[in-house]
């Protein structure tokens, strides 16, 4: 089967620009996710889909990250704007289910911030 | 929070040594701890899960116990060879939450041929 789908695989923005990443889940999973990993640490949860809703978006900072899976199938994920702290992968990762089952993630997007 | 321990920071071993990562955890409610591997520019893989009611797991050269009285589970490498070098993550689930999953810090093993 695919995996995850992410793109693009490389971002360079300078701060207080915009940027959006998109992800291509694997068919038929209904849950998505979205993680920040910082360089040198473990992901760190953003946003949760269940089919088009969110399930947990509660360490989403909403004053400038934004997400929307329309349709239930691929997801988009918005800076805007962008600061130097926001240099990290962004990792996108499904799953059949929700509720405790291993995921499978993308090879992420590489934000730099300068 | 809710958080995930995760030691060491950095583990060398010879090829055909024996690695072990630890991990303890804070939320009593967790009761799914996943194991990631992940290589340079690629996503985290899941390589070994356990569940809570589970004491040991093992696949091939890989085991995973947990002790849920301590908070504590470990991830055992054994016969390690060149390919097994990369960043570990552990993982515990949230309690009563619908699969998220808090990640340990990593740990990042070479194995010297």
């Amino acid at each position: 089967e695919a995996g995850v789908a992410q793109s693009p695989r490389y971002k360079i923005i300078e701060k207080r620009q915009s940027v959006a990443f998109w992800c291509n889940p694997i068919s038929g999973h209904a849950t998505l996710y979205w993680y920040q990993q910082i360089l040198g640490q473990g992901p760190k949860l953003l946003i949760q889909f269940q089919n088009n809703g969110v399930v947990d978006d509660s360490q989403l900072p909403k004053d400038r990250f934004s997400a929307e899976r329309l349709k239930g199938v691929d997801s988009t994920l918005k800076i805007q704007p962008a600061k130097l702290e926001d240099s990290a992968v962004y990792l996108c990762a499904s799953s059949p289910v929700g509720g405790n089952y291993g995921y499978t993630f993308g090879s992420g997007t590489r934000l730099t911030v300068v | 929070g809710e958080n995930v321990e995760q030691h060491p920071s950095t583990l060398s071993v010879q090829e055909g040594d024996s690695a072990v990562i630890k991990c303890t955890y804070s939320d009593s409610a967790s009761n799914y701890f996943p194991w990631y591997k992940q290589e340079l520019g690629k996503g985290p893989q899941l390589i070994i899960d356990i569940r809570s009611n589970v004491g040991e797991k093992k696949d091939q050269r890989i085991a995973v116990t947990l002790n849920k009285t301590a908070k504590h589970f470990s991830l055992h490498i054994t016969e390690t060879q060149p390919e097994d070098s990369a960043v570990y993550f552990c993982a515990a689930s949230m309690g009563g939450s619908q699969g998220n999953l808090i990640f340990g810090k990593g740990t990042k093993l070479s194995v010297k041929p």
